[in-house]
């Protein structure tokens, strides 16, 4: 699977808007950009996923840049239960593993 | 809403000890999977499970671990010889084969080696 890249951290306030910037350069065609999060002491739980198109879900949603090269993750208000780490991850078969970054830690302050 | 279930939430053992850690997926999925999250540490792929065989395992996975699907709803990871380096967060994950590749989570078994 193609690589990813994000930022190791990020900072919010509550309340506010937060995008999460995710870098795929080397996506193939038939890839689909994934996010996951993991909240303190949980395991990973899905976010949203998409292909070429935006997407929106009651969580989040997704912008997808036109060359799909990155995409971004919005929380349109984050709550300080969005505190976790987000991971961005290409996935070229629906029964492929998933494989993890480091993610981005997103701190979100009250 | 359904969930992947895991028991048990921790598990001390000793060193050369077995252990098996137990999930129950989500009732309709037809993929399970295990994972593994050794503390400050990225999420590892094991191995994956579709049709009573293991359809993909990484390096990790090796002799020592071994997967049972033993009934209708348990998925079983055993650890034969436990060494200290397999202390870790294990988590178990389904999938219903449908909903493109959007894998569900349990909430883990720490397991410490001593």
């Amino acid at each position: 699977d193609a690589k990813t890249t994000q930022p190791n951290s990020m900072e919010s306030n509550e309340e506010e808007p937060v995008h999460l910037p995710c870098n795929h350069s080397t996506i193939s065609g038939t890839d689909y950009i994934h996010w996951y999060r993991q909240l303190p002491s949980q395991g990973p739980e899905y976010v949203i996923h998409g292909l070429t198109s935006n997407v929106n879900n009651r969580m989040a949603s997704l912008a997808i840049a036109e060359d799909r090269k990155s995409s971004t993750l919005i929380l349109h208000r984050a709550t300080l239960r969005d505190a976790a780490v987000y991971y961005c991850i290409l996935q070229n078969s629906g029964n492929t593993p998933l494989v993890f970054g480091k993610g981005t830690r997103l701190s979100v302050i009250a | 809403e359904p969930e992947v279930t895991q028991t048990p939430s921790h598990q001390v053992t000793q060193m050369g000890q077995e252990v098996i850690l137990r999930c129950v997926p989500i009732s309709n999925h037809l993929y399970f999977y295990w994972y593994r999250q050794i503390l400050g540490q990225k999420v590892e792929f094991l191995v994956s499970f579709y049709n009573n065989e293991i359809s993909e395992k990484s390096e990790i996975f090796d002799d020592q671990f071994s997967v049972e699907r033993p009934d209708g709803s348990n998925f079983t990871l055993k650890i034969r010889s436990t060494k200290l380096e397999d202390s870790a967060m294990y988590f178990c994950a389904s999938w219903d084969g449908q909903f493109r590749g959007t894998q569900y989570f349990g909430p883990g078994t720490r397991l410490l080696v001593l």
